[in-house]
């Protein structure tokens, strides 16, 4: 199942640098999206969502940027900080009623490492 | 800030042998999810759950696995006969009715088939 694909497996920045994390989907019927932080041995954190009728969500130093007809997104982090090395997961979702919402598609998420 | 719990943390079995893995969602939630990670691979939804039935499943979701609400508070994953191929980290989720898409995790629970 590849359709939601984060193709750097691995992202290495300077603190007080810009993180920059991709995330590419295939269905077109996704109009919700997501980015959820993941720390080892713990449930993923929800970071911040953008739905399709927009093309930005900005939330702190969170920024989610949406272009639907290249079906990308991304997730920039300013500044970075050593406390956001983690993984970070892009999830899908298609809002076809009520008991849809929640079924999420993720990514294989990309592992951020800011150094000091 | 509330937060959903899930037990227990780790739990290894031997081969066909029943598990169940419990959760408590978030109090004022009324949709509730389970996801799985085997090592290395993508987080991925099995279930999901509403007004006492499953509202979704996925094909992974077959006959060995069920879900169960039996109190207010209680949300249980049972996977009848395990399988070598079950090992994987299983989170439980929850949502507030009318609110988007957004779901909270739990920490997962990790279970090793032997």
């Amino acid at each position: 199942d590849q359709q939601v694909k984060q193709n750097s497996p691995s992202l290495s920045v300077q603190e007080g640098r810009i993180s920059i994390l991709n995330c590419d989907y295939t269905n077109s019927m996704f109009d919700y999206f997501l980015w959820y932080k993941k720390y080892p041995a713990e449930g993923p954190t929800f970071l911040i969502s953008i739905s399709s009728i927009k093309d930005k969500n900005e939330d702190g130093r969170f920024t989610v940027f949406l272009n639907k007809s290249a079906k990308h997104l991304s997730l920039h982090i300013v500044p970075s900080q050593p406390g956001d090395s983690a993984v970070y997961f892009c999830a899908a979702s298609h809002n076809a009623g009520g008991t849809s919402y929640g079924k999420l598609t993720f990514g294989q998420g990309t592992i951020l490492t800011v150094h000091p | 800030e509330p937060e959903v719990t899930q037990t227990p943390s780790h739990q290894v079995t031997q081969m066909g042998q029943e598990v169940i893995l419990r959760c408590v969602p978030i109090s004022n939630h009324l949709y509730f999810y389970w996801y799985r990670q085997i090592l290395g691979q993508k987080v991925e939804f099995l279930v999901s759950f509403y007004n006492n039935e499953i509202s979704e499943k996925s094909e992974i979701f077959d006959d060995q696995f069920s879900v169960e609400r039996p109190d207010g508070s209680n949300f249980t994953l049972k996977i009848r006969s395990t399988k070598l191929e079950d090992s994987a980290m299983y989170f439980c989720a929850s949502r507030p009715e009318l609110v988007g898409n957004t779901i909270y995790f739990g920490e997962g629970s990790w279970l090793t088939v032997v």
